[in-house]
């Protein structure tokens, strides 16, 4: 059974740092790119970063680029979420989510953990 | 970037009959060397991660209810619900992966009438 957990999430000031972890249990970790996803309170989904299975290419939306970072540490069947100069429009639930096909590069996702929750505020 | 357009925002059902959501996309999401529109639907209860429904725009996930159904090509796509039940009450959100960044429709909530 696929399973993804995610850790991390709290209370930050605007101007700090989080990082976001996402356990993947279930499946060949390493096979499948993986993203992070988020949707602010009471809003819509917002695809955030994209890294492919083996790491080796990143991509991000332009609200996050250059202040996130997404990494992934395949022995340990683990992605990252590096946040720095957070704000408080980063202020979401942050979901990490597993693409259904291995075959391109980033896709849809069949797999989304239960979330956690990033509050920027002072 | 692909702007992903739902309408209607919200739509009220009675049980039993089919409920329509459309999606168009600001440029084409079909991939003519594969032939595939990279499109897909969610399902989103409160307090819920959302779930796959639809990918390649008709491909159903498994263990989806063909109740779902999924179709369109190009820029302009419907997620039909052939007959509403209670637990269908949710939003729906249709998502592009043609290329980054990935981007969804703002939502079309459904209930019951």
């Amino acid at each position: 059974e696929v399973q993804l957990l995610e850790s991390g999430g709290g209370l930050v000031q605007p101007g700090g740092s989080l990082r976001l972890s996402c356990a993947a249990s279930g499946f060949t970790f390493s096979s499948y790119a993986m993203s992070w996803v988020r949707q602010a309170p009471g809003k819509g989904l917002e695809w955030v970063s994209a890294i492919r299975g083996s790491g080796e290419s990143t991509y991000y939306a332009d609200s996050v680029k250059g202040r996130f970072s997404i990494s992934r540490d395949n022995s340990k069947n683990t992605l990252y979420l590096q946040m720095n100069s957070l704000r408080a429009e980063d202020t979401a639930v942050y979901y990490c989510a597993k693409d259904f096909d291995m075959m391109i590069v980033v896709a849809a996702f069949d797999y989304w953990g239960q979330g956690t929750l990033v509050t920027v505020s002072s | 970037d692909i702007v992903m357009t739902q309408s209607p925002d919200s739509l009220a059902v009675s049980l039993g009959e089919r409920a329509t959501i459309n999606c168009k996309s600001s440029q084409s999401v079909l991939y003519r060397s594969t032939n595939k529109n990279y499109l897909a639907w969610y399902q989103q209860k409160p307090g819920q991660p959302p779930k796959l429904l639809i990918y390649w725009a008709s491909a159903r996930e498994s263990g989806v209810t063909d109740r779902f159904s999924g179709s369109g090509s190009g820029t302009d796509f419907t997620l039909s619900i052939s007959s509403l039940q209670a637990e269908d009450v949710a939003v729906y959100y249709c998502q592009q992966y043609y290329t980054t960044p990935l981007t969804f429709g703002q939502g079309t909530k459904v209930d019951i009438k």
